[in-house]
């Protein structure tokens, strides 16, 4: 079965200082990763993917993540937050093979300092 | 750009009332989703449907839940009998393919009193 861990359900930085919104996920099998975004009162909206190409994916609105197997890791990171940033971060794992369900973190909150 | 769409926004519903929860896909989506998220929590998976039927559900989607796809566009999860604890906020997501990422929509905040 796969999991993913969210450190921190809360993160706050100041404006223009870097993003980092950590995540691990469990999985038996190769993962297709994913970090999706709430807005207040709004849908999740996807980031970013990981399927098995490139490391380092680079998603919508500055954001990025890099896949590292030896640590089991995806992390978001933006290297400069905007007030408009602030929102509920989800990170997701999927098995890339016969299994559509995404399994969904526990969720971050960002807050961004003027 | 395509959208997935969910209607109502928000609806309350007395506790053994049945409530209907619709959603349109977007247009060439093949394969359609439930997920849930009680206040506070994560969001749970909750069924994917694909080819007019039930290709994967988790062990909250019991016997009170069924979706259907009664047209061509519409996609609707069907709770019979409500219980308080199935308060929540629904997503209805939609992929391409399966492999493909799941496109979401607002979400339907259900209240059951």
């Amino acid at each position: 079965a796969q999991s993913v861990t969210q450190l921190g359900s809360h993160v706050s930085v100041s404006e223009g200082a870097l993003v980092l919104l950590r995540c691990n996920y469990s999985s038996s099998v190769p993962p297709y990763l994913f970090w999706y975004v709430q807005y207040p009162n709004q849908g999740l909206q996807l980031l970013l993917k990981y399927t098995s190409a490139a490391t380092l994916v680079k998603g919508i609105n500055g954001f990025e993540a890099e896949f590292k197997k030896s640590e089991t890791s995806f992390h978001l990171t933006k290297p400069s937050a905007h007030m408009s940033d602030a929102a509920e971060y989800f990170c997701a794992v999927r098995i890339n093979f016969g299994n559509e369900k995404l399994t969904f973190g526990t969720g971050t909150r960002l807050t961004i300092i003027p | 750009e395509p959208e997935v769409t969910q209607t109502p926004s928000h609806q309350v519903t007395q506790m053994g009332q049945e409530v209907i929860l619709r959603c349109v896909p977007i247009s060439n989506h093949l394969y359609f989703y439930w997920y849930r998220q009680i206040l506070g929590q994560k969001v749970e998976f909750l069924v994917s449907f694909y080819n007019n039927e039930i290709s994967e559900k988790s062990e909250i989607f019991d016997d009170q839940f069924s979706v259907e796809r009664p047209d061509g566009s519409n996609f609707t999860l069907k709770i019979r009998s409500t219980k308080l604890e199935d308060s929540a906020m629904y997503f209805c997501a939609s992929s391409l393919f399966r492999a493909a990422e799941a496109f979401f929509g607002q979400g339907t905040r259900l209240t059951v009193v």
